[in-house]
């Protein structure tokens, strides 16, 4: 089992929808989640950083991560044309508990909203 | 301010060239790396370097080789390219090791071609 799973997609959905992508892990060590933002192109860029489980909301975009299921989202609401882009989840441990600090990507989930 | 450089933008080399891809980074960030990203694999990480005069395996490092010159530059060089180095290759800062509680920030990429 691959420690980070994520649905290459690609997934296509009309503007103003709601987005969900997802990851999930096998390590219950990761205690850092990440999204990052990628276009085409272009490197990726930190998106929404999240510690622990819970939830945490930026403007349209939500992270939440269910550490019992080993499971993390992003929702994007109200979903524009520019969102679209290739979206990576990432994660690692804390070193101060144990955990290793190596960050593991996802292999990314491609997404095109359309006008 | 320009974040993290990465020289050239594109090369295309021949089996048994070798080259240097250059990466500076202007956020006195202390830890780099260099990462490639092939289609269906991912980020998959070469060498790292947890701050100056130090540097590390990755996941993929066979045939490759790492100079941390100064705080600022990490280079990457290729002494016999093989087509199985056709890749985008992504050079990344970050303050402290790892990337855990200190998101790296990706420079745009070098698109290699070995023919």
């Amino acid at each position: 089992q691959k420690e980070v799973e994520q649905d290459p997609g690609p997934l296509s959905v009309p503007e103003g929808a709601i987005v969900s992508l997802n990851c999930t892990y096998s390590n219950s060590a990761f205690q850092y989640f990440m999204w990052y933002r990628q276009y085409s192109r272009k490197g990726p860029e930190l998106l929404m950083y999240t510690y622990s489980s819970g939830n945490k909301e930026d403007g349209r975009f939500t992270a939440q991560v269910d550490k019992s299921s080993k499971y993390i989202s992003l929702f994007i609401r109200d979903s524009q044309p520019s969102d679209s882009a290739t979206y990576l989840c990432a994660m690692s441990g804390n070193p101060t508990q144990g955990g290793s600090e190596k960050l593991v990507f996802g292999k990314g989930t491609k997404l095109t909203v359309n006008p | 301010n320009a974040g993290v450089t990465q020289t050239p933008k594109f090369q295309v080399l021949k089996t048994g060239q070798s080259m240097t891809l250059q990466c500076a980074q202007d956020m006195n960030h202390n830890s780099m790396y260099w990462y490639r990203q092939d289609p269906g694999m991912g980020l998959r990480l070469i060498y790292y370097s947890a701050s100056e005069g130090t540097t590390d395996k990755g996941e993929v490092p066979n045939g490759y080789n790492v100079s941390r010159l100064n705080k600022r530059e990490f280079s990457l060089r290729l002494e016999s390219a093989a087509p199985s180095q056709t890749s985008v290759y992504f050079c990344a800062s970050s303050e402290s090791p790892g990337g855990s509680n200190s998101p790296l920030h990706f420079g745009n990429g070098t698109r290699l071609t070995v023919t």
